[in-house]
């Protein structure tokens, strides 16, 4: 139940083009979905976040959708570019019962390669 | 610091031997968190402090792995009798209460 399932496992896309990354997830006490971004050789950097009061949250060309019933929330990025290539990795969590801290439970990372 | 300062950034060891990886969180980011990522997999939890307790360990694969965090502050993940199944880059995050995370670039650990 505290699995976070992400597809695709690695996406080629124009420059341009609209890249689609998919998570789904089970634990209906997650509160929080971020995405972060990795490039080689870095730790994951956090790209955008959600909460489930809403369905949509955009940041420039990153945009997250969430289907709280369906239990699925997704990245949409527009006007993809050479530089977005990197890896990608959705996460969720629920708020910790002693409340100061919050564990991430991580999709296995989408690997996205932007053609230039 | 102004970011999260993970050493050694690569480890080479025998198999059999105990490792140290130390992470240096951001100044005042009152929760710390170790996670492994292995060649081409996600983010695998091990360990998360609140300052210097660690309430769950159920992460952590083995008994030969442990962990610490002094003064609020440093963090040190041990690994003893390295296996070669131990092989992957050890991440450490910080945040701030439940903030967002930041993350080191990570250990490296290569066990031959």
């Amino acid at each position: 139940q505290q699995q976070v399932k992400q597809s695709p496992q690695s996406l080629i896309v124009q420059k341009g083009g609209i890249s689609i990354i998919n998570c789904a997830y089970e634990n209906t006490a997650f509160d929080y979905f971020p995405w972060y971004q990795q490039f080689p050789g870095k730790g994951p950097a956090l790209l955008i976040a959600i909460r489930p009061d809403v369905s949509e949250k955009k940041e420039g060309r990153f945009t997250i959708s969430f289907n709280k019933s369906a239990k699925q929330f997704s990245l949409h990025i527009m006007d993809s570019q050479p530089g977005d290539s990197a890896t990608y990795f959705c996460a969720a969590s629920s708020s910790i019962s002693s409340g100061s801290a919050r564990q991430l439970t991580f999709g296995s990372g989408t690997q996205l390669t932007v053609l230039p | 610091g102004a970011g999260v300062s993970q050493s050694p950034s690569n480890k080479v060891t025998e198999k059999g031997k105990d490792v140290e990886l130390r992470c240096d969180p951001i100044s005042g980011h009152t929760a710390l968190y170790w996670y492994r990522q292995s060649l081409g997999q996600g983010l695998e939890f091990l360990i998360y402090f609140q300052g210097n307790s660690a309430p769950d360990k159920s992460g952590l694969p083995s008994d030969r792995f442990s962990a610490e965090r002094t003064g609020g502050s440093v963090s040190t993940l041990t690994i003893q009798r390295t296996q070669q199944e131990d092989s992957a880059v050890y991440l450490c995050a910080s945040s701030l209460y439940q903030g967002p995370y930041t993350f080191g670039s990570g250990t490296r650990l290569t066990v031959v």
